[in-house]
């Protein structure tokens, strides 16, 4: 079946520094991918969706200088965080639809600031 | 049961039972519905979906009822078993858009 692979599963980065997330569909293209953020015993909040070839779209509240997203390919989108702040810890998780009722998601990606 | 700040309402059942996790969604122009569930640490995975002109559909220990009149959703599960411990969402989709939304959440605790 479709598969959306998402590297790394976890992280930990010293504060002011940038940390890569990626997100690979693996067995169908994704012209659009989208980022969550999950606080602890929270739901899943849409943080901005990724266009392959064009820019990202960001909710509002979303700073798109903060977390830049790339989608430079129809299998691979990337999400970085720069200048981490502890604040910025959370689990971000990524999702990809195959179709336009079926989506896929990432098995998540555990960032820590310290 | 309704969720109070930032707490996950919590189901708790014995193995065997069958659990009745509910949904209220928001948008009324929603016409495709999907429940996943998420395991501590993991990624939501797919359990099942039901389009708006359906009321019922039903997979392996799985039924999805939907009641569009008053924006409800809920998930059975049949003879939950341990392994069915997760935090259950359910999530809203407006074919018009490529987004879904997604509910608060429930936390199933099944005991042995």
């Amino acid at each position: 079946g479709a598969v959306v692979s998402q590297h790394p599963s976890w992280v930990i980065c010293k504060s002011g520094t940038s940390v890569k997330i990626e997100c690979r569909s693996l067995d169908f293209q994704a012209t659009t991918m989208f980022w969550y953020r999950q606080f602890p015993k929270q739901s899943l909040m849409l943080m901005a969706t990724s266009n392959e070839g064009s820019k990202a779209t960001y909710e509002q509240g979303v700073e798109k200088d903060k977390f830049l997203i790339n989608h430079a390919s129809l299998t691979l989108s990337t999400l970085t965080v720069t200048s981490a702040h502890p604040e910025d810890s959370s689990f971000y998780i990524c999702s990809a639809p195959r179709t336009n009722t079926e989506a896929f998601f990432g098995q998540g990606t555990r960032l820590t600031v310290v | 049961g309704e969720s109070v700040g930032l707490h996950l309402p919590t189901l708790s059942v014995q193995e065997g039972d069958n659990s009745i996790i509910n949904c209220a969604y928001s948008n009324s122009a929603s016409d495709y519905f999907i429940w996943y569930k998420q395991e501590s640490g993991k990624g939501p995975q797919f359990i099942i979906d039901i389009r708006s002109n359906m009321d019922k559909r039903q997979g392996q220990r799985v039924t999805v009822l939907l009641n569009k009149t008053v924006k409800h959703l809920s998930l059975q599960i049949a003879a939950t078993q341990p392994g069915d411990s997760a935090v259950y969402f359910c999530a809203e989709k407006d074919s018009g858009y490529s987004t879904l939304t997604f509910g608060k959440g429930t936390m199933l605790l099944v005991s042995p």
